[in-house]
């Protein structure tokens, strides 16, 4: 079965210093991966798709498929960073059917 | 355009009764998702509709519903509602259903159900 595992609730760091966000799945397909963020009183929003291979707001992500990983990193964290970080599995790689991880809260201390 | 709009924001219901949400997509989208959110959790994908089918459907009970019209906007049905049904539920539009193209999420309708 499908699904999608993020082990911190909550991770902590102090502006400029590194992160990452911790993302592992479990899936038989080929795996289509993203990474969704929610600012503070604001809508749930793509950050990146792995597939892009972009990088966004100086995130990036690398699908690792021998750890069937998809960690988030960004070298230099910025306060305007804190946010909910969802890590999401498109199920059949088809239209909007996601599983999406329990969420990471990042919060980036001045 | 306002994007995604969801009504009502919040709403409050009575265990066994029966509650209709509503979603309007942005402007040209011909697809729209719903997804339930319990407190603390991811959401969890319950529907997919594009141009009045259902396209994808989640696990979930047949006491949920949802239908498309004409003019895109959608409509999620949860009846003999249950204490666990308590949740955002949120809506999400896009311009196609296959492969993929991103999509764009509404702000929410938070149900309680007492």
């Amino acid at each position: 079965a499908q699904r999608v595992t993020q082990p911190e609730k909550l991770l902590s760091v102090f502006k400029g210093a590194p992160v990452e966000l911790k993302c592992n799945y479990s899936y038989s397909g080929s795996p289509e991966l993203f990474w969704y963020v929610q600012y503070s009183r604001q809508r749930l929003q793509l950050l990146l798709r792995h597939i892009s291979r972009e990088s966004i707001k100086g995130f990036t992500a690398d699908l690792n498929k021998g750890e069937t990983s998809f960690h988030l990193k960004k070298p230099f964290a910025q306060e305007e960073d804190s946010a909910m970080y969802y890590c999401a599995l498109q199920v059949d790689n088809y239209g909007q059917n996601f599983v999406f991880g329990p969420g990471t809260r990042l919060s980036v201390l001045p | 355009d306002a994007g995604v709009t969801q009504s009502p924001t919040h709403l409050i219901k009575t265990r066994g009764q029966q509650v209709t949400l509503r979603c309007s997509p942005i402007s040209g989208h011909k697809s729209v998702s719903w997804y339930q959110q319990v407190l603390g959790q991811g959401p969890q994908f319950i529907f997919q509709y594009y141009e009045k089918e259902e396209r994808g459907r989640g696990n979930f009970p047949d006491r949920f519903s949802a239908r498309q019209f004409p003019n895109y906007s959608s409509e999620l049905n949860v009846n003999a509602l249950l204490l666990g049904d308590s949740a955002l539920y949120l809506c999400a539009s896009s311009l196609e259903d296959r492969g993929w193209t991103e999509a764009f999420f509404g702000q929410g309708t938070r149900l309680t159900v007492v």
